[in-house]
Formats: C-alpha cells, sequence, structure tokens
C-alpha cells in the first residue's frame, strides 16, 4: 500500500520561500510514475501546482511561473517542493500524490496547511 | 476560476440519484483527455473516485458512475446515502495549458 506523508513548516513569513517534502513510503519514487503537488486554499477547490516524472524530469502550473521548484531525493524515497516569494495569498493546505502525467492522482497524503504570515 | 465549470452545489434526499456537471473546452475535455472524479469528505484528503471517464477504482461502490461526451462529463450518484455528502472534484488535462487542471468543486448536500 502506497503511502504518503508531507511535512514541513506550518507558518511562512511573506517573501520568503516554502519548503515541504512529501515521504513516500510503499513504493520506489524512482521506479514510474509521476508525483505531484496539489494545493488547497482554505474553503475552496484544488489547483495544481506541479509535477516529477521517475526519472526527475518536472513540469509546473504556469500560473505560479518560475516560483515553483519540485525535486526528489531517491536515497529517502522523498520528494520536495518549493515556492519561492510567497504571499497570503499561498496559505492552503498542501498536498502530494501520486499519479500519471494527465492524471489521476490515486494516492494522497494527507495534507500539510501552510500559513504566510508575518 | 477554474478551467472546468461544476455547479457549485447540488443536493438529493436519501435513495436519489443526483448528477454533477464538469464543463470544459476544445483543449481539454473536448481534445479526447480523460475526466477523473474526486470526492472530498470534510476535513479529508481528496480520494479518486472515477478514473478515465468512468472506471472505479478498487473499494468504490457501483452507486457512482462516470460518462463523458463532447466538452463535458458527468459524475452520476444513485441511491443516495447520507455518508455520499462531501465535495466532489473533476479533473483532466488542458493541452494549451500543459498541465492538469481540475474543476471548482461542487459540495453535494444530502437532505
Amino acid at each position: 500500500q502506497v503511502q504518503l506523508q508531507e511535512s514541513g513548516p506550518g507558518l511562512v513569513k511573506p517573501s520568503e520561500t516554502l519548503s515541504l517534502t512529501c515521504a513516500v513510503s510503499g513504493y520506489s519514487i524512482s521506479s514510474a510514475y509521476y508525483w505531484g503537488w496539489i494545493r488547497q486554499p482554505p474553503g475552496k477547490g484544488l489547483e495544481w501546482i506541479g509535477s516529477m516524472y521517475h526519472s526527475g524530469a518536472t513540469y509546473n502550473n504556469p500560473s505560479l511561473k518560475s516560483r515553483v521548484t519540485i525535486s526528489e531525493d531517491t536515497s529517502k524515497n522523498q520528494i520536495s517542493l518549493k515556492l519561492s516569494s510567497v504571499t497570503a495569498a499561498d496559505t492552503a493546505v498542501y498536498y502530494c500524490a501520486k499519479g500519471t502525467t494527465q492524471g489521476p492522482f490515486d494516492y494522497w497524503g494527507q495534507g500539510a496547511l501552510v500559513t504566510v504570515s508575518s | 476560476q477554474s478551467v472546468l465549470t461544476q455547479p457549485p452545489s447540488v443536493s438529493g434526499a436519501p435513495g436519489q440519484r443526483v448528477t454533477i456537471s464538469c464543463t470544459g473546452r476544445s483543449s481539454n475535455i473536448g481534445a479526447g483527455f480523460a475526466v477523473h472524479w474526486y470526492q472530498q469528505l470534510p476535513g479529508s484528503a481528496p480520494k479518486l473516485l472515477i478514473s478515465g471517464n468512468s472506471n472505479r477504482p478498487s473499494g468504490v461502490p457501483d452507486r457512482f458512475s462516470g460518462s463523458k461526451s463532447g466538452t463535458s462529463a458527468s459524475l452520476a450518484i444513485t441511491g443516495l446515502q447520507a455518508e455520499d455528502e462531501a465535495d466532489y472534484y473533476c479533473q483532466s488535462y488542458d493541452s494549451s495549458l500543459s498541465g492538469v487542471v481540475f474543476g471548482g468543486g461542487t459540495k453535494l448536500t444530502v437532505l
């Protein structure tokens, strides 16, 4: 059974960089599939942030432009998200998920709430 | 404003049938990209409900079904139960945006 667990600071100051890690168990991230990040602002809908292929190739939501960096640590079986220059609009629950190029995302982490505030 | 359009809310009485629509355009659903549906119970992460337009993952009751036609897709829930009260999201891929897109979500209320 694939399990995903997000972790990271729950509070980030405006203009700083949000950093989250997703620990994957039950499956090697270097074997196959895409590993994605999706976020959900409080009381709002889901927004895809970006995805990484098991080879290390990434593709991101154009609306987030160059603020997003997704990387992997195969030795720890983890994927990471960095979102730079954050504002209050980046306050959300951040999910990591296992999926394919175009979806679906079949396994999700429980989510990590990140608040952007000074 | 979401690329895929869903009604904000739907409701139905226990035992009834409800449908949730998901309207896209020629660069996503209309281009032939598959539609997937997720159920999000209050306080929980989304759960895959329907994949590839109409396929139910193991463990999903057959009360849930999906369909797709043209630039739209639908999720149908029959024999509505109180435990079905949740938010439902559709998801596809958009070739002009080169990325995954979600609908705005639909809140299902069981009366």
